[in-house]
């Protein structure tokens, strides 16, 4: 079964503040994906990536950058975080369009 | 852009009620249509997937039917039960586009034992 870790499970920030959300599989999968769940919203995507350097811009990219540093891993970075931001993270990462989610990381920014 | 738009926000049934609910999708061509389920505390789960008009996907007793006619992927399932109970979320798949994923809004299923 596809293993995807998030990291950290919970994040507490103030307005402005610097986060990085972190995401590892150990699939070999080339696509990673990071979507933010809300209510009346679902899913969202942020960026995803289909290998090693590559980014590709989502549908709600605003006040994220994402970097992909190698195969496995695949970061999420809010430089100036912004209550609108607090919300539930989903990585994701997929081989043929079947995606295989984390456990999700709880952001709230105060 | 691709969209998927599911109408029911929330679905309250009993044990062994017949279940529908309801995914439409705007898309060019023939995107690979999804149903994932999410369970509490959890991510998302893979259900099923259907790539070509008329094909039926089927996991766990849910199915659905891909119309490319009515743009449709409506989720239906014969009897529920009290563990199916859970966030279901209809997505499409933009091959055109670098395996781009596009979820809809999701819709919460109560079964009520």
């Amino acid at each position: 079964e596809a293993a995807v870790t998030q990291s950290p499970r919970n994040k507490v920030t103030v307005t402005g503040g610097n986060v990085t959300l972190s995401c590892r599989q150990t699939n070999s999968h080339n696509y990673m994906y990071w979507y933010r769940q809300d209510t009346g919203h679902g899913l969202r995507l942020i960026h995803y990536s289909y290998g090693a350097g590559n980014l590709q811009i989502g549908d709600v990219p605003d006040g994220y950058k994402a970097t992909r540093t190698t195969q496995e891993d695949f970061f999420l970075l809010l430089e100036l975080a912004s209550p609108s931001q607090t919300s539930l993270y989903f990585c994701a990462s997929s081989e043929s369009e079947r995606l295989f989610f984390g456990h999700g990381t709880k952001l709230s920014v105060l | 852009g691709d969209s998927v738009t599911q109408t029911e926000g929330q679905v309250a049934l009993s044990e062994e009620d017949f279940l529908t609910i309801h995914c439409n999708y705007s898309a060019s061509g023939y995107p690979a249509l999804f149903w994932y389920v999410q369970y509490p505390g959890e991510g998302p789960q893979f259900l099923f997937r259907a790539s070509r008009d008329k094909e039926k996907g089927s996991s766990r007793g849910f199915e659905a039917t891909y119309d490319k006619g009515t743009t449709s992927f409506h989720l239906r399932k014969a009897s529920v039960q009290e563990s199916d109970s859970a966030v279901y979320y209809c997505a499409l798949g933009d091959r055109s586009n670098t395996n781009k994923v596009v979820f809809g809004t999701g819709t919460r299923l109560q079964v009520l034992p």
